[in-house]
């Protein structure tokens, strides 16, 4: 069955440092890929959406990869800072309008 | 930007009742919106498909009759938790997609936290 893998641990990343969070997925062949925020108690909040065919997207201190061949994507966050503390979910889509989320990983940016 | 509404955001009730949750588009209109449920510490998980005007496409595992949704207009979805159970018990969370903008991306609302006592 498909499979997304987020780093279930929290991450602990100095202020001013680059956060770096990973997804992996298996038995799945995604369209594109997407990251939301969400902080407690609330929905999630769309950051970036990279297509199949793309490499590398940008946005702001946001940066994201897709690898389709080690089945991968990796998030990063530039200049991080306290108010980027949340949880990161990673998600997968297909063909259809569905979209398949990660557990998310914890995010804690210590001043 | 495309704003979701999510009503109420906390509901506390007795085992057996039922409980409706409301979700809105605000400045736009969805012809599908969807309904998620989330543990603590687990991701989200879909429940079912809104389409409007038609109904809703429910995922594998999920009781059509147990959470009861309607989709009556393009601005309104309700997922209705019949004889609400403690098990019932999760963040409930409500998207929308704008199909004047981007197809593939979701517009959240602030979820509806639900406690059966």
């Amino acid at each position: 069955s498909q499979k997304i893998e987020q780093n279930s641990e929290a991450l602990n990343i100095q202020e001013g440092k680059t956060a770096t969070l990973t997804c992996n997925y298996t038995n799945y062949s995604p369209a594109y890929l997407q990251w939301y925020r969400q902080d407690p108690g609330r929905g999630p909040v769309f950051l970036l959406l990279i297509r199949e065919n793309e490499k590398e997207k940008r946005k702001e201190r946001l940066k994201v990869t897709f690898d389709t061949t080690l089945k991968q994507s990796l998030f990063h966050i530039t200049a991080s800072q306290p108010a980027d503390s949340a949880t990161y979910l990673c998600a997968l889509g297909g063909g259809d309008d569905k979209i398949i989320f990660g557990k998310g990983t914890r995010l804690h940016i210590l001043p | 930007g495309a704003v979701v509404s999510q009503h109420p955001s906390r509901v506390i009730c007795k085992s057996g009742t039922s409980v409706k949750i409301e979700c809105r588009s605000l400045d736009f209109q969805a012809t599908t919106m969807f309904w998620y449920r989330q543990f603590p510490k687990q991701s989200l998980m879909l429940m079912a498909t809104s389409n409007e005007g038609s109904k809703a496409t429910y995922e594998q595992g999920v009781e059509k009759d147990k959470f009861l949704i309607n989709h009556a207009s393009l601005t309104l979805s309700t997922l209705t938790v019949t004889s609400a159970h403690p098990e019932d018990s999760s963040f409930y969370i409500c998207s929308a997609q704008d199909p004047q903008g981007a197809r593939d991306i979701q517009y959240f609302g602030a979820g509806t936290r639900l406690s059966v006592l």
